[in-house]
């Protein structure tokens, strides 16, 4: 089975704070997701990755940054945070061609900013 | 009009009742298709993928309608443990990770 493991299953942050989602996945996958999921807008896909030290924008990048040092991690950065950022974020990860095979998620971190 | 549909129920039927859901999407060039399963407050788990041709494991079964561009799920004889929300996702293309997820269907199976 695929595990993705997300660093917290529940985060309280303040505005303005820098504050950084972990993700390891432990399958070789080269293919790294961020989405964030709220309420009747279904998930969003934030930030994706192909490869270590490659990034590529989604849907909703603005506020946010990644970093792809290893090919098990992927970070999720928000530079600094603020109330419209409450969330809930998902990191999933994929092996294989994107018709074929499909993502699997990690438990999800719930985001509050105050 | 959203490029995923689906009715956010709640569908509510009892134990042992056959359910199905249906998902439009609107890119006549989505490529493949899949259904995801997520219990309140969890991530979501892959169900099953969804086949051309239709496909079955166990008491789900998926298909495919291109002409109409809907795909539904079926559960037959449901159980408590079937209570979830049902994601339809569509992949746009092929060979890119664009995916359109639905806000989902809910199901509640009650005793």
């Amino acid at each position: 089975d695929v595990k993705v493991t997300q660093s917290s299953r529940y985060l309280v942050k303040r505005t303005g704070e820098k504050v950084f989602l972990e993700c390891v996945q432990d399958m070789d996958h080269e293919n790294m997701f961020w989405y964030r999921q709220d309420p009747g807008l279904g998930l969003r896909l934030i930030y994706f990755s192909y490869d270590v030290k490659m990034k590529e924008k989604g849907d909703i990048p603005e506020g946010y940054s990644v970093s792809r040092e290893k090919k098990e991690r992927f970070s999720l950065i928000l530079e600094s945070a603020s109330t419209n950022q409450t969330s809930m974020y998902l990191c999933a990860s994929r092996g294989g061609t994107p018709g074929d095979q499909p993502q699997h998620f990690g438990d999800g971190t719930r985001l509050s900013i105050l | 009009r959203k490029e995923v549909e689906q009715d956010p129920g709640p569908f509510n039927v009892p134990e042992g009742a056959t359910v199905a859901f249906n998902c439009t999407y609107s890119n006549s060039a989505s490529q493949s298709f899949f259904w995801y399963r997520q219990d309140c407050r969890k991530e979501p788990k892959l169900l099953m993928s969804v086949y051309s041709s239709g496909n079955e494991d166990g008491r789900f079964t998926a298909q495919l309608n291109r002409a109409s561009q809907y795909i539904s799920l079926l559960i037959r004889d449901s159980k408590l443990s079937d209570s979830a929300t049902y994601l339809c996702v569509v992949n746009l293309a092929y060979n890119t990770d664009k995916l359109i997820f639905g806000t989902g269907t809910r199901l509640q199976v009650f005793p």
